[in-house]
C-alpha cells in the first residue's frame, strides 16, 4: 500500500521569494514520485519525477524536488516564485512498478502575493 | 494542450441515470488512466487499460466500468448514479504500461448529477 501526505493544504508568498511545498510518502516498494501542477480550469502537467536516480530532481519552471529515503520525504522547491506559479500542486506516488496506480495527495493551493 | 481530448466537457444529468465518458489519448499512446477529482475526495484513481486490456484498478466502484477499444480509445461508463458522483472526471495517457511513464491529463468532463 502507499500514501501520499501534503503537510501544508495552502501556502501564500510574495512574488520573488522562495516556494517549499512538502510532501511525506509511504510506500511499500520502492516508489516513483512526482509533482503535477493544475491550474485553473485546466487538466494536470508534471512539473517533474524521480524514479530512483539522482535523488535531487530538477523539473519545469525552475522548480525542483529532492527525494530523502530518511525523511520520506520529497518536497517541492523554487527559489523565486512568480505570479503564473499560482496553481494547485499534486504529490503523487506510484509503487510496484504502477500496478497499484497513482496516488495521489490532496494537493497544495500554492498563492502568489504581489 | 496535451494532446488526450476528453468529451463531452460538462453534462448534466439526474440522480439513476447513466452516462458515457469519453477519452481519446494522444497518438501513439497505448495506455489510458481515468481518475475523479472531487472537493471532499480529492484526486482518486480509478482504473488503467494498456493496448485494450485492465491494467490497475483503483477505488473506482461497482456502478462505474471502463473499456479501451481497439482504436485506443477509452470510455467509462457511470450507472446509478447519485449525487456523490458529481466530480471532474480526468483521463490521461502514456506511451507504456508502468506508471513511471508522464502521464498526459485531458482537460476533463465535469459532471454534475441533480
Amino acid at each position: 500500500a502507499q500514501s501520499v501526505t501534503q503537510l501544508d493544504s495552502h501556502v501564500s508568498v510574495s512574488e520573488g521569494t522562495p516556494v517549499l511545498l512538502r510532501c511525506n510518502y509511504s510506500s511499500s516498494y520502492s516508489p516513483s514520485l512526482f509533482w503535477y501542477v493544475q491550474h485553473p480550469n485546466k487538466g494536470l502537467q508534471l512539473l517533474l519525477k524521480y524514479t530512483s536516480a539522482a535523488t535531487l530532481v530538477k523539473g519545469i519552471n525552475g522548480f525542483e524536488a529532492e527525494f530523502k529515503k530518511s525523511e520520506t520525504s520529497f518536497h517541492l522547491t523554487k527559489p523565486s516564485a512568480h505570479m503564473s506559479d499560482a496553481a494547485e500542486y499534486f504529490c503523487v506516488v506510484s509503487g510496484r512498478g504502477g500496478a497499484d496506480g497513482l496516488t495521489f495527495g490532496k494537493g497544495t493551493h500554492l498563492i502568489i502575493q504581489p | 494542450d496535451s494532446g488526450v481530448t476528453q468529451t463531452p466537457k460538462h453534462l448534466i444529468t439526474a440522480t439513476g441515470q447513466r452516462v458515457t465518458l469519453r477519452c481519446s489519448p494522444r497518438s501513439g499512446d497505448l495506455s489510458v488512466y481515468w481518475y475523479q477529482q472531487s472537493l471532499d475526495q480529492g484526486l482518486q484513481f480509478l482504473i488503467q487499460y494498456y493496448n485494450g486490456e485492465e491494467r490497475a484498478k483503483g477505488n473506482i466502484l461497482e456502478r462505474f466500468s471502463a473499456q479501451q477499444f481497439p482504436d485506443l480509445h477509452s470510455e467509462l461508463n457511470l450507472s446509478s448514479l447519485e449525487l456523490g458522483d458529481s466530480a471532474l472526471y480526468f483521463c490521461a495517457s502514456t506511451k507504456g504500461g508502468g506508471a513511471d511513464y508522464e502521464q498526459f491529463f485531458g482537460p476533463g468532463t465535469r459532471l454534475t448529477v441533480l
